[in-house]
């Protein structure tokens, strides 16, 4: 059971707009930032967002990252077929330390 | 730009001691903004936190597993390194070490900004 939260799957068509959550508690999301990966199938995860809304360089703005309280949200705007992949958000837990997300799956029709 | 090489083991038998290290190239160890990761991602699931390894040393890990696994550095040979003691069936995973930006302000704020190629381990005998 993952301290954190997320969907197992998301879909859209593509150019659509589709939000993946994540849902934590008071002692990691509500307090701390939050970081999205993606993972296609048989690589490495790549670092998406980091401190809840930043984008390294390189990554479209397609993508973008907020939170509200307890939860935070993916945001993926403008959807490709490139873009499917797994996406897992992860955060500071103040008792387990770094804490992943469960994954969420995301399909392009 | 900075490179990460796991190598080690893809087979290990239960209740021995799986070794693996992460190889770090076009960048320094030694350099203060970062730590030094290990995540797994058994087959099929979530990716799993290990721990993170500072230059001197230094270490944050996941609770949970602390009792098992150690991490070191050696800033020498540019690389970093995680032993598991006791492995299981249900060690078996996707290992991959990465590099670990954090704030000055504090660890509480990091993230994994580049990560290696990672090793599949089976525990089997």
């Amino acid at each position: 059971q993952s301290v954190l939260t997320q969907p197992p799957s998301a879909s859209g068509a593509p150019g659509q707009r589709v939000t993946i959550s994540c849902s934590g508690g008071k002692s990691n999301i509500e307090i701390h930032t939050v970081n999205w990966y993606q993972q296609v199938p048989g690589t490495a995860p790549k670092l998406l967002i980091y401190r809840t809304h930043l984008r390294p360089s390189g990554v479209p703005d397609r993508f973008s990252g907020s939170k509200s309280g307890t939860s935070a949200s993916l945001a993926i705007s403008g959807l490709q077929s490139e873009d499917e992949a797994h996406y897992y958000c992860a955060s500071w837990d103040d008792k387990m330390n770094v804490v992943f997300g469960g994954g969420t799956q995301l399909t392009v029709l | 730009q900075v490179l990460l090489q796991v190598s080690g083991p893809g087979l290990v038998k239960p209740s021995e001691t799986l070794s693996l290290t992460c190889s770090v190239s076009g960048g320094s160890i030694r350099s203060n903004d970062y730590y030094w990761g290990w995540i797994r991602q058994p087959p099929g699931k979530e990716l799993e936190w290990i721990g993170s390894i500072f230059n001197t040393g230094s270490t944050y890990d996941n609770p949970s597993l602390r009792s098992r696994f150690t991490i070191s550095v050696d800033t020498s040979k540019n690389q970093f390194s995680l032993k598991l003691r006791s492995v299981t069936a249900a060690d078996t995973a996707v290992y991959y070490c990465a590099r670990n930006a954090y704030e000055s302000s504090g660890y509480a704020m990091n993230w994994f900004d580049v990560w290696g190629q990672g090793i599949l381990v089976t525990v089997s005998s």
